[in-house]
């Protein structure tokens, strides 16, 4: 069975600073990778996919995540964080093989951008 | 216009009580879906039609009981509500597969006191 673990709960940069958030996963078959961001009050929202095509990503609002088969990992990173990228950040697999498209969530970080 | 709406946003009612939440979606994916993200935000999958029909239900209580009128449409109806049910529930849509992208209505708040 798929899953996907986040490490830290709480990340916390300076606006300006370089954003990195880590999951890694665990897949039996090629895994389908998400990244999905919830600002406050709000449902989420898809910031980047992999689906076996390049293994870096380029998603919305300037993150990108690279696949890395070897460490079994998808980390999102952004160059310069800003203020409004403070979030819940969450990490998932799409199950697989069933194709129902089930995803399977990390825990989620929490970014926290300080001026 | 909301691609996928729920209704109501927020809901408070006492422990036994039956409630409903309401979702439509106007993307025209095939299949919807139901999670449940409680007090530590941890998201998961509750139930998921395609095109009208259960797929998808991962061992909730029968209290929970989805219904799909159509492929645009999902709802929820919860009995005997418990104080554990308090979460935010969401409703999504995709196309059916495995890489499409999930569309989250902005969720429907419960507390059971």
């Amino acid at each position: 069975a798929q899953s996907v673990t986040q490490l830290g709960s709480h990340v916390s940069v300076s606006e300006g600073a370089l954003v990195l958030l880590r999951c890694n996963y665990s897949s039996s078959v090629p895994p389908y990778l998400f990244w999905y961001v919830q600002y406050p009050n709000q449902g989420l929202q898809l910031l980047l996919k992999y689906t076996s095509a390049a293994t870096l990503v380029k998603g919305i609002n300037g993150f990108e995540a690279e696949f890395k088969k070897s460490e079994t990992s998808f980390h999102l990173t952004k160059p310069s964080a800003h203020m409004s990228d403070a979030a819940e950040y969450f990490c998932a697999v799409s199950e697989a093989p069933s194709n129902t498209g089930k995803l399977i969530f990390g825990q989620g970080t929490t970014l926290q951008v300080k001026p | 216009d909301t691609a996928v709406s729920q209704t109501p946003k927020y809901l408070v009612t006492q422990m036994g009580n039956d409630k409903s939440i309401k979702c439509e979606q106007n993307l025209g994916h095939d299949t919807m879906y139901w999670y449940k993200q409680d007090s530590k935000k941890f998201l998961k999958i509750m139930f998921s039609y395609n095109n009208k029909e259960l797929i998808i239900n991962e061992t909730v209580p029968n209290r929970f009981s989805p219904k799909s009128p159509d492929k645009a449409h999902l709802n929820l109806h919860i009995n005997s509500l418990e104080l554990g049910d308090s979460a935010v529930y969401f409703c999504a849509s995709s196309q059916a597969g495995p890489t499409g992208e999930l569309f989250f209505g902005e969720g429907s708040r419960l507390t059971v006191l």
